[in-house]
């Protein structure tokens, strides 16, 4: 079956633009993840979404950032006002549930660059 | 605060055998997760630990003793592809994954 999936693969913006950065997850998978991950580092947890509970927010790294889950599926991280250390890439995940041994299936992510 | 160490590189040769060591400092526990990495790639799951003991899925062995926040993953007969960074990941109380910054494993023929 199909994965999930990310759009843009890349994106250059320059800074002070906003960029908005989309997942789809695997059908079915009901909590919804955001990581950054810059390079050689490990994953930086941004935002997590489970079914229609609120999201848990407490990774965002500043107000420039949030994110939201339409109909539980679909989901958009938007940066607003970008500045370059924001340059990273973005890999968002989904699971069956959040909890026993459901593991989290990753996109491929999407590597934005701030110019 | 919640840390996750893991060594930063290492080196092992085809065909040998090589451990990987994970320590942890959660706020609670609710399983660890070993994922591999390729370069420019997104991270794929090798295994899940939430009791005690050591867990083997063919070339690949994960431990875990939850009373000394530790886990190592093992992997055996090494091959060229293993090459990769390898993420060791803890849930939390809160069911929220906390990750290490992986271990870049080096294979050489």
């Amino acid at each position: 079956g199909a994965g999930v999936s990310q759009s843009p693969s890349n994106k250059v913006t320059e800074k002070g633009k906003d960029v908005e950065l989309r997942c789809d997850p695997i059908s079915g998978h009901t909590a919804l993840y955001w990581y950054r991950q810059s390079l050689g580092q490990g994953l930086e947890f941004l935002i997590y979404f489970q079914g229609n509970s609120a999201p848990d927010k407490s990774g965002l790294p500043s107000d420039r950032f949030s994110a939201e889950r339409t109909g539980g599926s679909v989901s958009t991280l938007t940066i607003q006002r970008t500045q370059q250390e924001d340059s990273a890439v973005y890999l968002c995940a989904s699971s069956l549930l959040e909890d026993g041994a459901y593991e989290q299936y990753f996109g491929p992510g999407t590597r934005l660059t701030v110019t | 605060g919640q840390n996750i160490d893991q060594p930063t590189e290492m080196t092992a040769t085809e065909g040998a055998i090589v451990q990987i060591n994970c320590t942890y400092q959660t706020s609670g526990f609710n399983g660890l997760f070993w994922y591999q990495q390729h370069a420019g790639e997104a991270p794929t799951f090798l295994s899940y630990n939430v009791l005690d003991g050591l867990e083997e899925k063919g070339r690949f062995s994960s431990f875990l003793s939850r009373s000394k926040g530790y886990s190592y993953l093992l992997l055996k007969e090494l091959q060229m592809k293993d090459s990769a960074s390898y993420l060791c990941a803890v849930r939390d109380s809160n069911y929220q994954l906390i990750w290490g910054a992986g271990t870049k494993l080096i294979i050489k023929p």
